[in-house]
């Protein structure tokens, strides 16, 4: 069974400061998708990172695919109290298989 | 970008009745749609994989007669929830999937809300 561990669940800091939320597994994964959700809506695709080593930007936002593919990270920079939200990562299975596997979620809190 | 929709997006029913949850791929045809539900502050928990015209795949511990899913087209899936309990309220979630997107990414829906008294 593949498995992501998504670290840290929670995480509040002020407003300017920067941070990192990273998913870890012991599986590789064909592609890893980061989504972000706020309360009573659907999860929003960030981004989809497929190549081992691969880093993608979105604004403030970078994105890292690790070389095995086995991991992945998000980093924030100059956080924004609109960037409060729960982030999730999920990973597709190399074998074809059509589910993904879903990290715990990373609830960020941006203080003004 | 892909747009995926569901409807209702809030529905409160009385125990014992039966609630139907539409999910639509509005700009792609999705041949594979994903149910899941999510408990408040926990990330998703995954229930079943539909496939266009064939039978869902249930996850573990999901009751298939409970959950009643449908995928009848390539736009339209359908989860309905029979004879609804209050254990089964929760927010409701699925997400659509066409190969030409991309084949492992999933575009998921806004929710529906269900509440059962």
């Amino acid at each position: 069974t593949q498995l992501l561990e998504q670290s840290p669940q929670f995480l509040s800091i002020q407003e300017g400061e920067n941070l990192t939320v990273y998913c870890n597994s012991s599986s590789v994964f064909s592609s890893l998708q980061w989504y972000r959700q706020e309360p009573g809506e659907g999860p929003v695709l960030l981004v989809t990172v497929v190549t081992g080593g691969e880093v993608k930007k979105l604004k403030r936002l970078t994105f890292q695919f690790g070389d095995a593919r086995k991991d992945s990270s998000l980093h924030i920079t100059a956080a924004q109290p609109g960037d409060t939200g729960l982030y999730l990562c999920a990973g597709a299975g190399v074998q074809g298989a059509q589910k993904l596997v879903f990290g715990q979620g990373t609830r960020l809190t941006i203080n003004p | 970008g892909a747009v995926v929709s569901q409807h209702p997006s809030r529905v409160i029913c009385k125990s014992g009745t039966s609630v139907k949850i539409e999910c639509r791929s509005l700009d792609f045809q999705a041949t594979t749609m994903f149910w899941y539900r999510q408990f408040p502050k926990k990330s998703l928990m995954l229930m079943a994989t539909s496939n266009e015209g064939s039978k869902a795949t249930y996850e573990q511990g999901v009751e298939k007669d409970k959950f009643l899913i449908n995928h009848a087209s390539l736009t339209l899936s359908t989860l309905t929830v029979t004879s609804a309990h209050p254990e089964d309220s929760s927010f409701y979630i699925c997400s659509a999937r066409g190969g030409g997107l991309g084949t492992d990414t999933q575009y998921f829906g806004p929710g529906t809300r269900l509440t059962v008294l």
